[in-house]
This record gives C-alpha cells, sequence and structure tokens, in this order.
C-alpha cells in the first residue's frame, strides 16, 4: 500500500529564507510521487512529479524536489521564499488508481 | 487548452437534501477521479471513472455515487445530505489512468449543508 507522511502541518520562513517542505513516502513499488500547491478557496495546481526519470525534479515558481530512494524522501524545497509563495502544499503518491495525500503543510511566509 | 471545470463553485443545502456536481475534464482526458477535502480528513478518495466505468471507489457510504458520460463529463451526487458532509469536493482529470499519469484538479466545489 502507498501513503505518504508529511513533517509539520505549519512552516514559516521569512521572505528570501530557504523553503524546506518534508515529505517521507512508504510504496511497496517504485513510486510515482507529486507536490501540489493550494491557495485559499482553489483547487490543487501541479508543482512537480518525481516519474523516475530523474532524481532531482524541477517544477514551476522554482520548487524542486529531491527523490532519496533511502530515506524514502521527497522533500520540497525552493532557494528564496516569496511572499506569493503563502499557500497550502500536498505531497501525494500515486497508487493503482488514485492519489494518496499527505496531510498538507501551510506555508506562512513573513516579509 | 480549458482546465478542468467544476460548476458550481458554491452550493448550500439543507440536511436530507440531494445534490449533484458536475466536472469537465480537460479536452481529451479520459479519467475523472473525485475527491471530499475536509479540515478534519483532509483529501479522500471518493471515486474514479475512466471510459463511463467506475474503476475504483473509496470507502464512502452509499449515499455517494457518480456517473461519466460518452464525452467524459462526470458528475457526483450525494443523496440525504447530512452535516458531515459539508466539504470542498474537487474533480481531477488526467489522460488514462496510468500510474504516471499526472492529475489535473478543478478549483472545486464549496458544499455547505445546513
Amino acid at each position: 500500500a502507498q501513503s505518504v507522511t508529511q513533517l509539520g502541518s505549519h512552516v514559516s520562513v521569512s521572505e528570501g529564507a530557504l523553503v524546506l517542505l518534508r515529505c517521507n513516502y512508504s510504496s511497496s513499488v517504485p513510486p510515482y510521487l507529486f507536490w501540489y500547491v493550494q491557495y485559499p478557496n482553489q483547487g490543487l495546481q501541479l508543482l512537480l512529479k518525481y516519474t523516475s526519470a530523474a532524481t532531482l525534479v524541477k517544477g514551476i515558481n522554482g520548487f524542486e524536489a529531491e527523490f532519496k530512494k533511502s530515506e524514502t524522501s521527497f522533500h520540497l524545497t525552493k532557494p528564496s521564499a516569496h511572499m506569493s509563495d503563502a499557500a497550502e502544499y500536498f505531497c501525494a503518491v500515486r497508487g493503482a488508481n488514485n492519489l494518496f495525500f499527505g496531510t498538507g503543510t501551510r506555508l506562512t511566509v513573513i516579509p | 487548452k480549458a482546465g478542468v471545470t467544476q460548476t458550481p463553485r458554491y452550493l448550500i443545502k439543507t440536511r436530507g437534501q440531494q445534490v449533484t456536481l458536475s466536472c469537465s475534464p480537460i479536452s481529451g482526458h479520459r479519467s475523472v477521479s473525485w475527491y471530499q477535502q475536509t479540515p478534519g480528513q483532509g483529501l479522500q478518495f471518493l471515486f474514479e471513472y475512466f471510459s463511463e466505468t467506475q474503476r475504483n471507489k473509496g470507502n464512502f457510504p452509499g449515499r455517494f455515487s457518480g456517473r461519466q458520460f460518452s464525452n467524459s463529463r462526470s458528475e457526483m451526487n450525494v443523496s440525504t445530505l447530512e452535516l458531515g458532509d459539508s466539504a470542498l469536493y474537487l474533480c481531477a482529470s488526467s489522460l488514462s489512468h496510468s500510474t504516471n499519469t499526472e492529475a489535473f484538479f478543478g478549483q472545486g466545489t464549496r458544499l455547505t449543508v445546513v
């Protein structure tokens, strides 16, 4: 069975600081992993996906994530936070027929 | 290319009523999935349709049902509404049901049951 765990339900960073959002996965097969972002009263927007082509995945808005099999992790990073990055972020793993989501991390950016 | 369109965006219903939500996937996408999002339970899978067939169903009561039409548009229905059904209902479309296919989400329908 597949699942993901997001460590930290709330993360606060200063504008311009590094963003690090943590995600660990559990999967009995090679995983397909995704990061989504959700702004208030909006749906989910795909930031990036890992499908085994490369361990370092670059996404939109300057985000990237690194797949580390030895650590079963897929952490999301951005070198410099912007005010517009304030949102909720979800890590997800693809199962046979659906996505399994983490509980989300709310990112606050302090000016 | 137009994204996933969900209608209506907001809905207020009374306990005991039923409701139908609509989802139009991205053109060419044949797989449609539905998710319920609540503060307490997070994002939970409801069901997935591909080529008008329900392929998988999450752990929800039979009051929740859905269907997909030949043009890939999908509807979900909730009968005998309960207060706990208040949630954001999200529809996602995918090109196929392959495991490496990304899902694109609509903006959701916010259902409030009073």
